[in-house]
Order: C-alpha cells, then structure tokens, then sequence
C-alpha cells in the first residue's frame, strides 16, 4: 500500500513570488507520481507526472516537479506565481504493480494575492 | 481525443432518496473507470472502480452502488440517500500502458447535496 502526505494544507505567497508544495510519499513497491490541480467547483486537472527517465518533471502552467527517491519526496514548485495559480493541488501516487490504485494526498491550498 | 463526461453537475437530494449518478467517456476503448467522493477537508476517496463491462471493485464499505453497463458508462447509485453521501463526485478514467504506467484523467464532477 502507498500513502501521501501533503505537509501545508494551505500556502499563501505574493503573485510574483517563488512557491514550493511539498509532497512526501511512502511505499513498499516502485511508485508512479502525479500532480493534480483543482480550481473552484472543477474536476481535477493533470499538471504534471513522473512515470520514468528524468527526475526533473516539466508540466502546464510552469510547473515542475522533482522526483527524489532517497527522500521519498516529489515537491511542486513555479519561480513566480500568478495570481491565477490560486487553486487546490493534490500530490498523487500510483505503485508499480497491478493491484495498485492511485492514492491522493489531502492536497494543499495555494493561496496567492497580489 | 478523450472526454469524459458526468451529469448532473449539481444535484439536491433528500434524505432516503435514490441516487443516479452517471459518467461517460468518448474517444477511448476499455478504459478502467473509477468513482471517487471529495467531501470537504478530506481530500479525495476512491469509492469504486471498473476494469471492464460489468466488474466492480469497492473500496470502501457504503450505502453507495456502482455499476458499468457498456464500456465507457459508469453509474454510481444509491437506494436511500444519508446526510454523509453530500460530497463531490468525480469521475475519472485511465488507459494502463506499458507495465503499470496509468494516468488518471478527470471529470468535471457532481455536486450533491443531501438535506
């Protein structure tokens, strides 16, 4: 079984300033990660995933992500945030075998104001 | 490319009522589906999911049903609705590709209220 756990419920920054969600994971098996955002009464949309090949993970919108294995962590960051960016981000993780489903982190609200 | 799809958007229900909640996809064959409630600070539990025509997998123990008819249709019921069924609703899809590698895509969800 894999778990998440997203450390800051909430996040509030300036528009234009750096931001980082922190994401760390656990599991026994080979993890799949994801990003996932969701803006105000909508579905959750992909920002970024990491499957294989290189940690560092470019998605939409100017964020990325990387995967640190000895850290068990897949921190969200964007050098300078938009208002705009003002939404709930959910760190997700899939293991690599096929009775793994995808388990979703609490998410972490990104709270930016100019 | 894909769509998916879910009605209502938004749905005020007594309590004891039935519930229909239905989810379709376009532009993909033999999807897994999944069902998940996303009540508020608590982030997103997996209710359901669907490998294929007529197989249900449940997560957790409910009053809540799912049910997949035809390929890319997953409907999630319920015979007597509870105040604790109130969440959000997502629908989500995915294709798995090589090995276990599987990206779960979204719908733009259902609002329940139960009163």
């Amino acid at each position: 079984a894999q778990s998440v756990t997203q450390l800051d419920s909430q996040v509030p920054v300036f528009e234009e300033a750096p931001v980082e969600l922190r994401c760390n994971y656990s599991s026994s098996v080979s993890v799949y990660l994801f990003w996932y955002v969701q803006y105000p009464n909508q579905g959750l949309q992909l920002l970024l995933k990491y499957l294989s090949g290189s940690t560092l993970v470019k998605g939409i919108n100017g964020f990325e992500a990387e995967f640190n294995k000895s850290q068990t962590s897949f921190h969200l960051r964007k050098p300078s945030v938009h208002i705009s960016d003002t939404a709930e981000y959910f760190c997700a993780v899939r293991g690599n075998s096929g009775y793994s489903t995808l388990t979703f982190g609490k998410g972490t609200m990104l709270l930016v104001s100019p | 490319s894909q769509t998916i799809h879910q009605w209502p958007a938004t749905l005020v229900q007594p309590v004891g009522s039935p519930l229909s909640l239905e989810c379709t996809v376009e532009g993909t064959s033999n999807p897994n589906l999944y069902w998940y409630r996303q009540a508020a600070g608590r982030g997103l539990q997996l209710l359901f999911y669907s490998v294929g025509i007529g197989q249900i997998s449940s997560e957790v123990p409910q009053n809540l049903s799912a049910s997949r008819p035809q390929d890319r249709q997953f409907i999630l019921s319920s015979k007597k609705l509870l105040l604790s069924d109130s969440g959000f609703y997502l629908c989500a899809w995915s294709v798995l590709i090589s090995g276990y590698q599987e990206t779960q895509y979204f719908g733009p969800g259902t609002r329940l209220l139960v009163l």
